[in-house]
């Protein structure tokens, strides 16, 4: 357990389904991130909140949403997705200091049919 | 953008052998990062050596850096099953929070 929890682990979704990806962090941190792996590709940053604030959109397609309605909840709004992005997502946490340890959530494994 | 590259991309030993993996980065960091990840799940930290530090231990892990080399080692002793991972290593970027990741070293112990 590392304090940070996604829900839901796997998911299953249509290219014209709306769902949400949930994560939570009980770390007491002030950065959140999600990024995505795919297949034997390097992991790639989305986004980084800080103190609830966007701080980063790595050019990720408006199909994919964030939301960070406070420093312990980020959830990522996903909405007509392409079979492309079916992909292990994570999510981490850190306290927002230069070279920090990130700690994961054990990641939502999407699957877009 | 993707600063560490771990080398060798994949690595298969016998349970008890060591394992060795490399990292080697591009630009002044002030700390290095590993990281493990088991299949599917998350990634966890495992330990975190600073520009100032030559070699440290946790355990099993032993890990150098040489600033001189932008480089890093992971050596895992005396390897079990249970160690069988992907093994990434991180590097702050610029002075900013964010980490960037290499694409891992994929590491089987055999029984």
């Amino acid at each position: 357990e590392t304090g940070v929890t996604q829900t839901p682990r796997h998911l299953v979704m249509g290219m014209t389904n709306k769902k949400s990806l949930k994560c939570e962090q009980h770390l007491g941190h002030n950065a959140m991130y999600w990024y995505k792996q795919s297949a034997k590709k390097p992991l790639e940053l989305m986004f980084v909140y800080s103190l609830e604030e966007r701080v980063e959109n790595n050019s990720v397609p408006s199909r994919f949403s964030p939301e960070c309605p406070n420093s312990s909840h980020l959830f990522l709004h996903l909405h007509t997705l392409q079979p492309e992005d079916s992909a292990l997502y994570l999510c981490a946490s850190s306290q927002g200091v230069a070279g920090d340890t990130q700690y994961f959530g054990p990641g939502t494994r999407l699957t877009v049919l | 953008s993707q600063q560490g590259e771990e080398d060798p991309q994949a690595l298969s030993i016998q349970e008890g052998e060591n394992a060795t993996m490399n990292c080697s980065y591009k630009t002044s960091i002030n700390n290095l990062q590993w990281y493990r990840q088991n299949s599917g799940r998350g990634l966890v930290h495992l330990i975190l050596i600073r520009s100032n530090e030559r070699e440290k231990h946790s355990g099993r892990l032993r890990v150098t850096l040489d600033t001189s080399k932008k480089s890093s080692s992971l050596l895992i002793t005396a390897s079990r099953a249970a160690d069988t991972a992907s093994y990434f290593c991180a590097t702050p970027v610029s002075n900013d929070y964010k980490l960037s990741f290499g694409a891992g070293t994929t590491v089987t112990v055999r029984a």
